[in-house]
C-alpha cells in the first residue's frame, strides 16, 4: 500500500540551482496536487492537475513549473531556487475533482535553499 | 472566496477528556468536508470525509459533524489519549472545478 510516494525526502540546494521533486501515486487517481507548508501560513496550493493532460495554477505558482507525466506521476520543478522557496512540499492525489473519495498525501519533501 | 478557519490554534487537555475541535467556512455551497491529522514531520492522513448531504461520520473514537447552513463542522474525540496529539486540519471541497481549501489547523496536545 504505497499510496503517494515523494522523492527525495530531504534536499539542500544553493540559490540559483534547479531541481525536480517527484511524485507518484498507485491509486489510479485522476487529480494530483502540489502544496507547500510553511510555519504560520498553513498549506498553500502551488499547482494542480485535475486530470491527465491538464495542469492549473494554484495560490502560489510563481517560481515553479509542473509536469503531469502520466496518470501516476506529477513532478514539480524549481528552475532557479530562491531562499523563499525553503519549505516542506507535499504531493497529494484524489480520485477525481468531483469525487467523494478522500485526498491522500505523501510524506513530504523538506527543501532548504541556502 | 472560500475561507476556512479553525479555532483554537492550539489546545492542551488531560488524558481521558472528551474534546471538540471546530472548523468554520464562509461559503456554505460545499461538496464535502474532510478532516485530516498531521503528525510532526509527516504528511496529512485523512480521518473522515463528510459529504454535503450527510450530517455526520464516525470512525472509532472520532465523530465529525457538518452543519452546512451555519458553515460549521466539529470533530469530536472521545476519551483522548496521548497518541492523539497531532495537528488536525479541516478542508472543504466546493462545488465546481476547484481544489480543497484548508484551514490552518488546531495543534492538540493530550497530556498523560
Amino acid at each position: 500500500n504505497a499510496g503517494v510516494t515523494q522523492t527525495p525526502k530531504f534536499q539542500v540546494l544553493k540559490t540559483g540551482q534547479s531541481m525536480t521533486l517527484q511524485c507518484a501515486q498507485d491509486m489510479n487517481h485522476n487529480s494530483m496536487y502540489w502544496y507547500r507548508q510553511d510555519p504560520g501560513m498553513g498549506l498553500r496550493l502551488i499547482y494542480y492537475s485535475a486530470s491527465e493532460g491538464t495542469t492549473d495554477k494554484g495560490e502560489v505558482p510563481n517560481g515553479y513549473n509542473v509536469s503531469r507525466l502520466n496518470k501516476r506521476e506529477f513532478s514539480l520543478r524549481l528552475e532557479s531556487a530562491a531562499p523563499s522557496q525553503t519549505s516542506v512540499y507535499f504531493c497529494a492525489s484524489r480520485g477525481g475533482f468531483f469525487s467523494n473519495q478522500p485526498q491522500h498525501f505523501g510524506d513530504g519533501t523538506r527543501l532548504s535553499i541556502l | 472566496k472560500q475561507e476556512v478557519t479553525q479555532i483554537p490554534a492550539a489546545l492542551s487537555v488531560p488524558e481521558g477528556e472528551n474534546l471538540v475541535l471546530n472548523c468554520s467556512f464562509t461559503d456554505s455551497a460545499i461538496y464535502n468536508l474532510q478532516w485530516f491529522r498531521q503528525d510532526p514531520g509527516k504528511g496529512l492522513t485523512s480521518l473522515l470525509l463528510i459529504q454535503s448531504s450527510q450530517r455526520e461520520q464516525t470512525s472509532g473514537r472520532l465523530n465529525a459533524s457538518l452543519d452546512k447552513s451555519s458553515g460549521r463542522s466539529t470533530l469530536y474525540i472521545a476519551a483522548s489519549q496521548p497518541g492523539d496529539s497531532a495537528t488536525y486540519l479541516c478542508a472543504v471541497k466546493e462545488a465546481g472545478n476547484t481544489p480543497l481549501v484548508f484551514g490552518k489547523g488546531t495543534r492538540l496536545s493530550v497530556i498523560a
